[in-house]
């Protein structure tokens, strides 16, 4: 069975602090794909990344980074210099080796609130 | 339009009251997901169609849930002689094709709330 954990409910930070999100997660595929998904007040979940299981090199994208380090099953995403636009609850998820969205196994999210 | 759409935003059902639930997904998307969020929760797997056909229905919770896409493009999501426990927002996602290279966008949700 596949599970995804996001052990902070909610974060706040002030704005331009960088922050970090959690995501642990487990399986027994050898060959999965991550994902990191935004929630913005509107409802609708914008794809931000997806990897899989073979590339564990990290990613910087703009202020966004992800660092996956398969030895501890954690997928975590970094916001540099934190955005009062980036406030949404952030959701990890983790598919099998189809990466479709059928397969998507969500953890419970995180609320990023980001302070003026 | 550019993305996913579902109809209506806001849905308040009387218990036992059946509801219809309506996406649009993106335009030549063969792939559509339903996906149920509880208050608080990631979003749960329903059911996936390609094209029309329904390939996947293992996370619907019952039998009073019911989807269909009959010509491949609009679905509907039905819930029959709702309950309390269906209050969620129902997310619908469409993608080109299946699999890890086709990026699933989600609509709005449809908020559902059973009094």
């Amino acid at each position: 069975a596949q599970k995804v954990t996001q052990a902070q409910t909610e974060i706040s930070v002030v704005e331009k602090e960088d922050v970090t999100l959690d995501c642990v997660y487990e399986t027994r595929d050898t060959t999965y794909y991550l994902f990191w998904y935004k929630q913005p007040p509107s409802g609708e979940l914008v794809f931000l990344i997806r990897r899989n299981s073979f590339d564990e090199q990290n990613e910087i994208s703009g202020r966004y980074s992800w660092n996956f380090q398969k030895s501890t099953s954690s997928f975590n995403f970094t916001i540099t210099a934190s955005q009062v636009v980036d406030s949404a609850v952030y959701f990890c998820a983790l598919s099998d080796d189809s990466g479709s969205a059928r397969q998507l196994t969500f953890g419970s999210g995180t609320q990023l609130t980001v302070l003026p | 339009g550019a993305g996913v759409s579902q109809s209506p935003r806001y849905k308040v059902a009387k218990r036992g009251q059946d509801v219809a639930l309506r996406c649009d997904p993106i335009s030549g998307h063969v792939s559509l997901f339903w996906y149920q969020q509880a208050l608080g929760q990631g979003p749960e797997f329903l059911t996936y169609f390609q094209n029309e056909a329904q390939l996947d229905k293992s996370g619907l919770p019952s039998d009073r849930f019911f989807a269909e896409r009959p010509e491949g493009s609009v679905s509907t999501l039905k819930i029959q002689r709702t309950q309390q426990e269906d209050s969620a927002v129902y997310l619908c996602a469409s993608s080109l094709v299946r699999g890890p290279n086709t990026e699933a966008f989600f609509g709005q949700g449809t908020r559902l709330t059973v009094v």
